[in-house]
């Protein structure tokens, strides 16, 4: 079976500051990471993932995720942080016969002025 | 294109109801999956067609709840009879391709569920 942790269910930073939202995956296989967003009272929406090739991932709002196998994590970066960025992000990873999609507990991240 | 969409965004109903939430996949998504987050808590898979067919259904909680994707287009899921756990948000997802090849699963607004 494959899982996700997220570190932290709530990470608070000051606008423009740096945001850092961590994800460690298991997988018995090579694994397909996604980092998926929820603003409030809305779907999700897909920020970026990670197949294969370049293992830094740049996502949409300026986002992005490196893919580390040693560490097996895929954490989720911005420089600068916006108060459009407060939602929660999920990480997920696709498993099962790539066909299922697991998903983290979530972060939900604050963005103080 | 249009999106998945979902219907009812928000439904609330009385323990003991039944309610019927509908999905319509992307065009020409032949995989479809149901997902739900209930009290806060982590998206949990629980169900996969492909086509009209079940692929998986290990995550449906129990027989009170039916999915059905007649004609490989749109699916439904019924819950019935309703409880008070029922509450939570169902997420509606598809993909294009059955397999390996890190193909994106897009997601609906999600229905809002409130039983009490």
């Amino acid at each position: 079976a494959q899982s996700v942790t997220q570190l932290g269910s709530h990470v608070s930073v000051s606008e423009g500051a740096l945001v850092l939202l961590r994800c460690n995956y298991s997988s018995s296989v090579p694994p397909y990471l996604f980092w998926y967003v929820q603003y409030p009272n809305q779907g999700l929406q897909l920020l970026l993932k990670y197949t294969t090739g370049a293992t830094l991932v740049k996502g949409i709002n300026g986002f992005e995720a490196e893919f580390k196998k040693s560490e097996t994590s895929f954490h989720l970066t911005k420089p600068s942080a916006h108060m459009s960025d407060a939602a929660e992000y999920f990480c997920a990873v696709l498993s099962g016969g790539y066909q299922k999609v697991t998903f983290g507990t979530g972060t939900k991240l604050q963005v103080i002025p | 294109e249009a999106g998945v969409t979902q219907f009812p965004s928000h439904s609330v109903i009385e323990k003991g109801q039944t309610v019927t939430l509908r999905c319509d996949p992307i065009s020409g998504h032949d995989n479809l999956y149901w997902y739900r987050r209930v009290m806060g808590k982590e998206i949990k898979f629980l169900l996969h067609f492909v086509k009209e067919s079940k692929q998986d259904e290990s995550g449906m909680p129990n027989n009170r709840f039916l999915a059905e994707r007649t004609g490989g287009t749109y699916s439904t899921l019924k819950v019935q009879p309703a409880e008070l756990e029922d509450s939570g948000v169902y997420f509606c997802a598809s993909s294009q391709d059955v397999g390996g090849s890190g193909n994106t699963i897009y997601f609906g607004e999600g229905s809002w569920l409130t039983v009490v």
